[in-house]
């Protein structure tokens, strides 16, 4: 089956430093997705993508993140400014279509901010 | 604004029985509920998904049921394993195309 990629699997970071989490989705791929999960809590969603542009965000997503498509393969997180409370698994999420399709996950990123 | 809850939040069984998830959702206007199977520090493994049209899905020892109506789904492990520990999450999809998920049911199965 085909798999969304997700580099690094681990990033160890200073508070207040940049950050960009980048993902590989899958190829055919429309729409593509960033979630959360915090240590104990529930997986958030973030943001998703189509077209180019945000199609959707959570009030999560403030102005310290943003996410860009910068080729035909990549989609990339990025923090600007860490926080701790930034700490969690990032995931990354594709889907062919809209609407009742079917999302498939990436093994994830966890980010450590100290 | 949709919520979903998964009880009971955690479970342990003897290897052999069976397991009984369940799910429920507070807005029943979805596209669809995935179950996802989660081992520590892992990624999000994709079990099932139904589609709302749907009553259920089947896939070996999985079955999970969906009753849109009412707001749950149950998740079903026939003859657990060992191998079968993990935290199973369940999500719906709905309008805008994101996923709410629920805060998992974290399973041991003794052997």
């Amino acid at each position: 089956e085909p798999e969304v990629t997700q580099t690094p699997s681990h990033q160890v970071t200073q508070m207040g430093q940049e950050v960009i989490l980048r993902c590989v989705p899958i190829s055919n791929h429309l729409y593509f997705y960033w979630y959360r999960q915090i240590l104990g809590q529930k997986v958030e969603f973030l943001v998703s993508f189509y077209n180019n542009e945000i199609s959707e965000k959570s009030e999560i997503f403030d102005d310290q993140f943003s996410v860009e498509r910068p080729d035909g393969s990549n989609f990339t997180l990025k923090i600007r400014s860490t926080k701790l409370e930034d700490s969690a698994m990032y995931f990354c999420a594709s889907s062919e279509a809209g609407g009742s399709e079917k999302l498939f996950f990436g093994s994830g990123t966890q980010l450590s901010v100290l | 604004k949709q919520e979903v809850t998964q009880i009971p939040a955690a479970l342990s069984v003897p290897e052999g029985e069976n397991l009984v998830l369940n799910c429920s959702f507070t807005d029943s206007a979805i596209y669809n509920l995935q179950w996802f199977r989660q081992d520590p520090g892992k990624g999000l493994t994709s079990l099932l998904l139904i589609q709302s049209s749907q009553r259920e899905q089947t896939s070996g020892r999985l079955n999970a049921s969906l009753d849109k109506s009412s707001g749950r789904s149950t998740l079903y492990i026939a003859a657990s394993q060992p191998g079968d520990s993990a935290t199973y999450l369940c999500a719906v999809k709905a309008a805008g195309n994101k996923l709410t998920f629920g805060g998992g049911t974290r399973v041991l199965v003794k052997p």
